[in-house]
């Protein structure tokens, strides 16, 4: 399977200010018949479902405000969230789809204001 | 509007087996793959597998190969997944969600409120 690390486990920001959570595979997740990398971002608030926020990497699901940006390539990945806001408090996991028969998730990444 | 919704909450003895359904609605239900995650209390996601719709065609993730049967009834638009020999370590939510695109195995872009199963002695 494609172990998927991210890091920091934990970051605080502060309101306005950036926050970089990083997520790296065990190996290439990028195609090279369509130069797509299989990876996704989700955002995840206590009690509630996962959702959608990046596939293809950097590709913004619909109604995702553009403050959320996902960047990388091959096995290293960014989730940019260029001004923090309150709402934004949550736990954010990346996804590997490159496996399409197993699937895996990176371990989570607590985002909180400072 | 796309939903799904999920059965009630379960408590099972260890070694017992649960089935949890996750009904489709607002969309063409054989269209696009199903995915079952999992989430044990204050972790992460686990992915367990995923259903094909239109063929019940299945991938399991290996962990869970000979203890999880994932189903559909296309009549009804609803997907099963049936977990056996359960011991707490199972003890999680379940989590349907359908996929981005159609006939792809990519991301779950809409999803299920989440099923609690509790083993316990």
């Amino acid at each position: 399977d494609i172990v998927m690390t991210q890091s920091p486990d934990s970051l605080a920001v502060s309101l306005g200010e950036r926050a970089t959570i990083n997520c790296k595979s065990s190996q290439s997740v990028l195609y090279s018949s369509n130069n797509k990398n299989y990876l996704a971002w989700y955002q995840q608030k206590p009690g509630q479902p996962p959702k959608l926020l990046i596939y293809w990497a950097s590709t913004r699901e619909s109604g995702v405000p553009d403050r959320f940006s996902g960047s990388g390539s091959a096995t290293d990945f960014t989730l940019t969230i260029s001004s923090l806001q309150a709402e934004d408090v949550a736990v954010y996991y990346c996804q590997q789809y490159y496996t399409t028969s197993s699937l895996t998730f990176g371990g989570g990444t607590k985002v909180e204001i400072k | 509007q796309v939903q799904l919704v999920q059965s009630g909450a379960e408590v099972k003895k260890p070694g017992a087996s649960v089935k949890v359904s996750c009904k489709a609605s607002g969309y063409t239900f054989i269209a696009y793959y199903m995915h079952w995650v999992r989430q044990a209390p204050g972790q992460g996601l686990e992915w367990m597998g995923i259903i094909n719709p239109s063929s019940g065609g299945t991938s399991y993730a290996q962990k869970f190969q000979g203890r999880v049967t994932m189903t559909r009834d296309t009549s009804t638009d609803t997907i099963y997944m049936d977990l056996s020999s359960l011991r707490s370590e199972d003890t999680a939510v379940y989590y349907c969600a359908r996929d981005v695109s159609p006939g792809s195995t990519l991301a779950g872009r809409y999803w299920g409120q989440g099923t609690l199963v509790t083993v316990s002695s």
